[in-house]
């Protein structure tokens, strides 16, 4: 399949350790965040939200952290694996709509 | 969550042409819409897709380029109209079923030649 991480910031980590993906986003007034991950070839598919009344969430594996003073999200991918390799997106929104505002996205590249 | 397909999954088309794009959802939504994702780049909405009335695009999106139709509350199309190679990108469709979370179709890959 093709690539979509041609242009994006890329992260390489060795598998087994502990990745951080970062995102700033850009509204205050957000108010929910989610991340998602793309592989080559697929649609973007969902991983992990929060609300603004939260800061950390966890999942399996997976832990986003809010930071709105500084409005900095991160997604944080314990005991990395190959099959992590994808682009993981930042995207948020909230007020009257429910449109989505997608970040730039990051390439998370896993070295066996 | 929600099972949403697309066809075509991938096309080659000539430019002046143009392109349907189907999306299905399992189940019915009130939320639909449609992003645009050029060659490693992000995503970009290029509307909501409103049941029973017409499209809101976003700026820069026109509907005599991207028509949507949306007959019901489980389908919607995306034309894109009179390609040029500028349209090659993939094109997505999201559903939002009342939880503030989009869920995303596996995209069409459009090649404009």
């Amino acid at each position: 399949g093709e690539s979509v991480g041609l242009h994006l910031p890329t992260l390489s980590v060795q598998e087994g350790d502990n990745s951080i993906i970062n995102c700033a986003y850009s509204n205050s007034a957000s108010d929910y965040f989610i991340w998602y991950k793309q592989e080559s070839g697929k649609g973007p598919q969902f991983i992990i939200d929060i609300r603004s009344n939260m800061d950390k969430r966890q999942g399996q594996r997976v832990t986003v952290l809010l930071n709105k003073t500084v409005k900095h999200l991160s997604l944080q991918i314990a005991a990395t694996q190959p099959g992590d390799s994808a682009v993981y997106f930042c995207a948020e929104t909230g007020g009257a709509t429910n449109k989505l505002i997608f970040g730039t996205g990051t390439l998370l590249a896993v070295q066996p | 969550s929600a099972v949403i397909s697309q066809k075509p999954s991938r096309d080659i088309c000539q430019r002046g042409t143009s392109l349907t794009i189907q999306c299905q959802v399992d189940s019915q939504v009130t939320m639909m819409f449609w992003y645009r994702q050029q060659p490693g780049q992000s995503l970009t909405l290029i509307a909501t897709a409103n049941q029973g009335s017409e499209a809101t695009y976003e700026s820069g999106f026109v509907i005599d380029k991207f028509p949507i139709s949306r007959p019901n509350l489980t389908f919607s199309t995306l034309t894109v109209s009179n390609m040029s190679p500028e349209d090659s990108s993939i094109y997505l469709c999201s559903v939002d079923p009342s939880t503030d979370t989009q869920y995303f179709g596996p995209g069409t890959r459009l090649t404009v030649l």
